[in-house]
């Protein structure tokens, strides 16, 4: 399986700007996508094929990389932005993943 | 507007089976893989399963392979997962969710929740 990597974590405070990284354990070409899950509710996709924004989604968020390396970009960070965010490939059999919780100060 | 409801789950004893469904409307249902995916009490997401649009190809993880089938009745845009040989393991929330062309889930159901226990 491909394993992918994200840090646990991150406080930012409103206004700035935050960067959540994902690292494949192979490349999967520009095949990874990024998701928001709240608490008790479904995921909801964000960027598709690393850096298209999803249907509905405000400009804030961006996505960039290719190969291993990817990031998922919100700038300036809202309080409504507290949530994990997953990212996902599907290049291989699809994988996620850990996701990283992203709390505001 | 897109809607995926679930339905099936509950409580079931390991070794016992489950047929998991999902309503679909807002889309044409038969123009779209589709794909369950699981979420372990405050866990992370897993792929389970992948159905191609008219059924004919359809994709596992290694650890239900055997156990669960993934089915469509694109005459009554649903979506279905037989869960068979149930274990523990398999205690999660299991969402719907339509696949966009590059294999990412651009819609997802609510989730409904199966817990494999004695």
């Amino acid at each position: 399986d491909t394993v992918l990597t994200q840090s646990p974590a991150l406080a930012v405070s409103p206004g700035e700007r935050v960067s959540i990284s994902c690292r494949a354990s192979e490349g999967v070409n520009s095949y990874m996508h990024w998701y928001q899950q709240k608490p008790g509710q479904q995921p909801k996709l964000l960027i598709y094929k690393a850096s298209n924004l999803a249907s509905g989604v405000p400009a804030r968020f961006s996505g960039s990389g290719s190969g291993t390396d990817f990031t998922l970009t919100i700038d300036p960070v809202e309080a409504d932005d507290t949530a994990t965010y997953f990212c996902q490939q599907s290049w291989n059999d699809p994988t996620f993943g850990a996701g990283t919780k992203l709390e505001l100060k | 507007e897109v809607q995926l409801v679930e339905s099936g789950g509950g409580l079931v004893q390991p070794g016992r089976s489950l047929k998991l469904s999902c309503a679909a409307s807002g889309f044409t249902f038969s123009n779209y893989g589709m794909a369950w995916v699981c979420q372990a009490p405050t866990k992370g997401l897993e792929w389970v399963a992948s159905i191609s649009t008219g059924g004919g190809n359809t994709y596992y993880r290694d650890s239900v392979k055997g156990r669960f089938t993934i089915s469509r009745d694109n005459a009554k845009n649903t979506l279905y997962l037989q869960m068979d040989s149930l274990r523990s393991e398999d205690t999660a929330t299991y969402y719907c969710a339509r696949q966009g062309g590059t294999g990412s889930s651009d819609y997802w159901g609510q989730g409904v929740m199966v817990t494999v226990s004695s």
